[in-house]
């Protein structure tokens, strides 16, 4: 069964950094682009980049590019979001999303986790 | 590319026929349109991709349909269960982009 298990909950400061993760498994973990999407609680949802896990390239949308980045860990098949310095407008759900077709850099995203809350407040 | 949905509401009772639009301001490439569905506290799941592909274990109902710039998702019979917000999405030109979604609600 194909699973991606995500962090807890974040509570954080404006200037902090963070890290979350994507813990994936049932599958075999470079053959599938990963995605991160953003979603600020009650609104819409917003593609922030992907990354191919087999060389760990990443693309990122250009509004995120620059604020957060995205990598990998073969040896723990996870996925990771970073940021270096924190915003209050950071403060939305996050969600790592698997591609449905193996290799493709294109591809809808079919197995997503459940989401991350991040709140970044003074 | 901007996605916008359109209704932006659509109030319907069980049995009824939905239909979402999906129009782009340029053209998708490859038709790489996909929709998904989300439900209040859940993650957002995946119907349809390359526009008119049901996603694994996808019930027959929800059928998409279109080309270019205008897409199309349709419920044929509302199910209790398929009342939350859709979405399109486009992949095919980066960066990747969501319609604002279309809440189907109960009428």
């Amino acid at each position: 069964e194909v699973q991606l298990v995500q962090s807890g909950a974040e509570v954080k400061k404006p200037g902090e950094s963070l890290k979350i993760s994507c813990k994936t498994s049932g599958y075999d973990f470079t053959a599938y682009w990963i995605s991160w999407v953003r979603q600020v609680p009650g609104k819409g949802l917003e593609w922030m980049g992907k990354i191919d896990l087999t060389d760990s390239f990443t693309m990122y949308n250009p509004s995120y590019e620059g604020h957060v980045s995205i990598s990998a860990d073969k040896s723990r098949t996870s996925a990771y979001l970073r940021w270096s310095s924190l915003k209050a407008s950071d403060s939305a759900i996050y969600y790592c999303a698997r591609h449905v077709h193996r290799g493709s850099a294109s591809s809808a995203s079919g197995f997503w986790g459940q989401g991350t809350l991040v709140t970044v407040s003074s | 590319i901007v996605l916008t949905q359109s209704p932006g509401t659509l109030s319907l009772s069980p049995g009824e026929r939905a239909t979402l639009s999906c129009r782009a301001s340029q053209r998708v490439s490859s038709n790489y349109l996909a929709w998904y569905q989300q439900k209040p506290g859940q993650a957002p799941r995946l119907l349809i991709y390359v526009a008119s592909s049901r996603a694994t274990d996808i019930p027959g109902r929800f059928s998409g349909s279109g080309s270019g710039t205008e897409f199309t998702l349709t419920i044929s019979r509302l199910e209790p269960e398929d009342f939350a917000v859709y979405y399109c999405q486009q992949y095919g030109t980066t960066p990747w982009t969501f319609g604002q979604g279309t809440k189907v609600e109960i009428k």
